[in-house]
């Protein structure tokens, strides 16, 4: 069965430092993976995806992630992190069933030190 | 820019009652989605909505939960029986195709409390 594995639950980093969330998935073929963030009170925001091609992919706000197929990793970074980075933060992969279903990960929570 | 929305926020109903989510998903989308997560939980795949049809649902999905389209514009979720453990924050999504990855768009969430 497919599955998303994000391994750490809470990261707290300073403010300028670089960022990394790692994110492994389970899954046979070529997956069709995402970042999401969600900030307190709000719904989740895409941040990047990657299909095909470039396995690093640029997203929204600074983060980009790499797909590593080798590793069945997709880790999310950023390399200065801002105060307001501070969400939590979701990876998910796509259904094999191809009817948009999701599959996420825990998520983790990011703290931004001053 | 375009947004999916959902009522109420937070919704707190007894145990046994029914309850009706509410989405207003971006407008030209087609494929309609809800999720849930439980406090400290993961987000989990309720179910798809496409041409007025499930397309896929879970096994949380089960016959205490129904999906509707009624005006085209609308799309909710109703329990019919609220239990304990339907307690979660239900996010509604929609996105213009669906499969091959085309980005859902996230609604804030309606918090669901049963007592």
């Amino acid at each position: 069965a497919q599955s998303v594995t994000q391994p750490d639950i809470h990261i707290t980093v300073s403010e300028g430092a670089s960022l990394e969330l790692r994110c492994n998935y389970s899954y046979g073929a070529t997956p069709y993976l995402f970042w999401y963030v969600q900030s307190p009170g709000q719904g989740l925001q895409l941040l990047l995806k990657y299909f095909s091609g470039d396995t690093l992919v640029q997203g929204i706000k600074g983060f980009e992630a790499e797909f590593k197929r080798s590793q069945s990793s997709f880790n999310l970074r950023k390399p200065s992190v801002h105060w307001s980075d501070a969400a939590e933060y979701f990876c998910a992969v796509l259904g094999s069933s191809n009817t948009g279903k999701l599959i996420f990960g825990q998520g983790t929570t990011l703290q931004v030190k001053p | 820019e375009p947004e999916v929305t959902q009522t109420p926020s937070h919704q707190v109903t007894q145990m046994g009652q029914e309850v009706i989510l509410r989405c207003v998903p971006i407008s030209n989308h087609l494929y309609f989605y809800w999720y849930r997560q439980i406090l400290g939980q993961k987000v989990e795949f309720l179910v798809s909505f496409y041409n007025n049809e499930i397309s896929e649902k879970s096994e949380i999905f089960d016959d205490q939960f129904s999906v509707e389209r009624p005006d085209g514009s609308n799309f909710t979720l109703k329990i019919r029986s609220t239990k304990l453990e339907d307690s979660a924050m239900y996010f509604c999504a929609s996105s213009i195709a669906g499969g091959r990855g085309d980005t859902q768009y996230f609604g804030p969430g309606t918090r669901l409390t049963v007592l």
